[in-house]
């Protein structure tokens, strides 16, 4: 079975500019996730989806969105980038039936230059 | 809210010897209770997850974690390390209400010595 695979693996973006990164996520979950790593602040969640549709959100400012297909693959969008959305972008599938048991892609190194 | 706290960002043991990572959580009992692995330049994988069944918890690769509710802890050992094990580690703690929503702690960082 093949796991949750992040595209692309790095990105250069200067400040201002936008950004989309996708996820596509473990055949037959339904729920995807997004975190954000940073070494300062550490692993913070952004939003989850679920049959297309947000189920939870974060506490990050609406620049960041994000959005889920029929398919169950998700993109997340980073609008007006500032210097401090530079961090590791991870996104995690589930069954998204409670369980819990998050599996997480290699994630995508993002700088913002 | 809920918050978890791992104590001590390094930790090194030599080859062969106990591994203890430390990590508490805030009063109330989350529904779940994680430990995770990074390995350099990749995401996390799930090593082990608590639920209410048992208090002592087997992962994967000889880890286990026992859940204390008195002492709200949830620490991680394994009786002998491996140059293998030298990675960073995640305590997580799920939120009531908000799936997918993970709490983590801030990550020990394991080094082996041979």
């Amino acid at each position: 079975k093949a796991g949750v695979t992040q595209t692309p693996r790095y990105l250069i973006k200067t400040r201002g500019q936008q950004v989309t990164l996708s996820c596509s996520p473990i055949s037959g979950h339904r729920s995807v996730s997004w975190y954000q790593q940073t070494p300062g602040q550490g692993l913070q969640f952004l939003f989850e989806y679920f049959s297309e549709t947000q189920r939870n959100k974060g506490n990050f400012p609406g620049r960041f969105s994000g959005r889920q297909f029929s398919n169950s693959r998700s993109e997340m969008n980073v609008s007006t980038l500032e210097l401090g959305d530079s961090a590791l972008y991870l996104c995690a599938s589930s069954t998204g039936r409670g369980d819990e048991k998050l599996f997480f892609g290699s994630g995508t190194q993002l700088s913002v230059l | 809210a809920q918050s978890v706290t791992q104590l001590g960002s390094h930790v090194s043991v030599s080859e062969g010897a106990l591994v203890l990572l430390r990590c508490n959580y805030s009063s109330s009992v989350p529904p779940y209770l994680f430990w995770y692995v990074q390995y350099p330049n990749q995401g996390l994988q799930l090593l082990l997850k608590y639920t209410s069944a048992a208090t002592l918890v087997k992962g994967i690769n000889g880890f286990e974690a026992e859940f204390k509710k008195s002492e709200t802890s949830f620490h991680l050992t394994k009786p002998s390390a491996h140059m293998s094990d030298a990675a960073e580690y995640f305590c997580a703690v799920s939120v009531w209400g908000s799936q997918g929503n993970l709490i983590f702690g801030k990550g020990t960082k394991l080094s082996v010595k041979p």
